[in-house]
């Protein structure tokens, strides 16, 4: 059940884009998105709720397709700062609201 | 920073110990969830207390238990420490509004080795 990040790792030189894609194979009631670089904790970017909505943080933004149980993170323009893992947190409904699956992580570096 | 606090930082134990850890949850947050990281995965749910009992549990052993406060402060408690059981324990603290996603902020994290 824990949801599948893509690609596993990725280098970008400062400006490109990147996207990250993450999938489930059960039904979703939200998608969260957090980045964590070496040794801190994750840092929280966005949440989607199911709905197909997209948000936007900065220049990062997000889109979560309920039908297919897949989110997607935008990264435009990349700074070096975007370095880091990013993790998707999927939760479900019902009883399990709340508890967050993440997957392993995509790896991103951006070069100067 | 996101007002979540854990203790201690880093601890180092042998085989078969006892472990306590400890979360402060961030002022207006009801709820803390536990997670394990070992070194290059993803968090991995260990349980939630809400209002002072578990919410959920991830697929770890009954030696992984924990409490929550009437502050909303939350202790994980390991017993009979194992090789395995060495990674990054991190709380998120969150607020349940009914309805609506619930989003967790992590604190730094307290680094358990076990030898």
């Amino acid at each position: 059940q824990q949801p599948v990040q893509s690609p596993q790792a990725v280098i970008l030189r400062e400006g490109e884009d990147a996207v990250i894609n993450c999938s489930s194979s059960k039904a979703l009631y939200s998608v969260h998105w957090y980045r964590q670089k070496h040794g801190e904790a994750p840092v929280f970017l966005m949440i989607l709720l199911k709905g197909g909505e997209q948000k936007g943080h900065e220049k990062i933004s997000a889109s979560f397709n309920e039908k297919k149980q897949q989110s997607s993170l935008y990264l435009t323009a990349s700074q070096l700062s975007y370095s880091g893992t990013y993790f998707c947190g999927t939760e479900g409904g019902g009883g399990s609201q709340g508890n967050l699956i993440f997957g392993k992580g995509t790896k991103l570096s951006v070069k100067p | 920073e996101t007002g979540v606090t854990q203790s201690p930082t880093h601890l180092i134990k042998t085989r078969g110990q006892q472990v306590t850890l400890r979360c402060s949850s961030q002022s207006g947050h009801n709820t803390v969830s536990w997670y394990q990281q070992a070194l290059g995965q993803g968090p991995q749910f260990i349980f939630q207390y809400y209002r002072e009992e578990e919410n959920g549990r991830g697929n770890f052993p009954p030696r992984f238990s924990g409490l929550q406060f009437p502050n909303y402060s939350s202790e994980l408690n390991v017993n009979a420490l194992e090789l395995d059981d060495s990674a990054l324990y991190l709380c998120a603290s969150s607020s349940r509004l009914a309805g609506d996603g619930e989003t967790q902020y992590f604190g730094p994290g307290t680094r358990l080795l076990v030898l």
